[in-house]
């Protein structure tokens, strides 16, 4: 089936930093992937549409310098937390549609971020 | 805006049994989909269950059914004959249209199965 690969699973970092998150469709092309994220017992966040050869689509109040995302392939978004402070610690997670408009959203396994 | 309410944080049912987790949504839009997702403690998230606006009956996938009535904008998971590892959060999302695009999720419910 679908599978959507996201890495790394876990990572710490210190404050001011920059990480970079994977997300991948292994067999599937993706135009576009979604980017979520989700603070600890609490509900998934839309933070931004990644389309690939384009910019991505941010939601509101979501920072475009801080989350930056690149959709360079069909396979491929990355997210990357700049500068990275502690309250940016949360779970992010990547869904992408693996097929036609009506298919179910498939969804990574998520990063957990922390930043010290 | 879309907005979806799961008004339960946490539900307790044990073995073998039915539950009920309930989802309330509201849109101005005549055409969305309603979906249930599974979120175990290792963090991903697993679909369960689809509602499209227009389906007449209720979509039903094994052991999940989603009690879907429209002119409450109630979209209740329904999970029968509970097993142990159905002990997760459970979120209600919501897509504008009937695709499966761009979701909406609710707050979730934690579903503790007991033996």
């Amino acid at each position: 089936g679908a599978v959507v690969s996201q890495h790394p699973s876990r990572v710490i970092c210190k404050s001011g930093t920059s990480v970079k998150i994977e997300c991948r469709s292994l067999d599937f092309q993706a135009t576009t992937m979604f980017w979520y994220r989700q603070f600890p017992k609490q509900s998934l966040m839309l933070m931004a549409t990644s389309n690939e050869g384009s910019k991505a689509t941010y939601e509101q109040g979501v920072e475009k310098d801080k989350f930056l995302i690149n959709h360079a392939s069909l396979t491929l978004s990355t997210l990357t937390v700049t500068s990275a402070h502690p309250e940016d610690s949360s779970f992010y997670i990547c869904s992408a549609p693996p097929g036609p408009y009506n298919s179910p959203l498939h969804f990574g396994n998520g990063t957990r971020l922390t930043v010290t | 805006a879309q907005k979806i309410t799961q008004t339960q944080p946490g539900m307790f049912v044990q073995e073998k049994e039915a539950v009920t987790l309930d989802c309330t949504y509201d849109t101005s839009d005549p055409s969305y989909g309603l979906f249930w997702y599974k979120q175990p403690s290792s963090g991903e998230m697993i679909f369960l269950i689809y509602q499209g606006s227009y389906d007449q009956q209720n979509a039903t996938e094994g052991r999940y059914s989603l009690n879907f009535q429209k002119a409450r904008k109630s979209a209740n998971l329904v999970i029968s004959a509970s097993q142990l590892g159905d002990s997760a959060m459970y979120f209600c999302a919501m897509s504008q249209n009937t695709g499966f695009q761009k979701l909406v999720f609710g707050t979730g419910t934690r579903l503790l199965v007991s033996p």
